[in-house]
């Protein structure tokens, strides 16, 4: 069973904030990780994949870094708007078996308040 | 472009009936998944296909759950006989190769 764990569990901040998040994965059989933004009602929408040890991705006001060496991923996002309210959920996939295979994380729910 | 098409959006059907839930893929994407998410356990990966394949089947929960992919446009999961704990929304996604996963806006399905 593959371990992929989130921190924080849900995260509250005020409008212009900046925040990030973590998202932890085995260091090992690494293939890649990959971060969906899930709003409530909505279904999970690809923010990134990342897949070289350093990777760092930007669209928009988000933006993601990865260290595969250590087993980490953190998302940032900069001057919070309430329109970035969601669940943000990170996968993994392995490099053995099946690389389409994504085990995901349980999210942090973020909300941003006006 | 039209998304990853699931119905129905909503089931609600009593305790021992069959539930057929469908999916449509994306045009050209060559794999297909089958997610159920509950509070307790999130999102987790029921069985996905490779063209039409299944390839890996160990998330289905047990032979109640069964899941076909006839040709390129359409894949059911189907449960038979349903049971209250079944009750969860299900999502279907598809990708082309390693690329990201697109998801549909899922089927609630609620066992009476």
């Amino acid at each position: 069973i593959l371990n992929v764990e989130q921190s924080p569990q849900s995260l509250h901040v005020q409008e212009g904030d900046s925040t990030n998040f973590t998202c932890s994965f085995p260091s090992s059989n690494f293939y890649a990780l990959h971060w969906y933004r899930w709003e409530t009602a909505k279904s999970p929408e690809a923010l990134f994949v990342m897949t070289l040890n350093g990777d760092e991705k930007k669209k928009g006001r988000i933006s993601a870094t990865l260290n595969t060496k250590e087993g980490y991923s953190y998302l940032y996002i900069k001057g919070s708007q309430p329109e970035d309210s969601a669940t943000y959920l990170c996968a993994f996939s392995a490099a053995s078996g099946s690389a389409r295979q994504l085990t995901f994380g349980s999210g942090t729910q973020l909300t941003v308040l006006p | 472009d039209a998304g990853v098409i699931q119905s129905p959006r909503h089931e609600v059907t009593e305790m021992g009936q069959e539930v057929t839930l469908r999916c449509k893929p994306i045009s050209g994407h060559d794999y297909l998944f089958w997610y159920r998410q509950t509070m307790m356990r999130g999102l987790e990966l029921l069985i996905y296909f490779n063209n039409n394949v299944p390839i890996d089947d160990s998330g289905m929960p047990e032979d109640r759950f069964s899941a076909k992919m006839p040709n390129a446009s359409f894949s059911t999961l189907k449960i038979q006989p349903s049971e209250p704990r079944d009750s969860a929304v299900y999502f279907c996604a598809s990708s082309l190769g390693v690329q990201p996963q697109h998801f549909g806006d899922g089927t609630r399905l609620s066992i009476l």
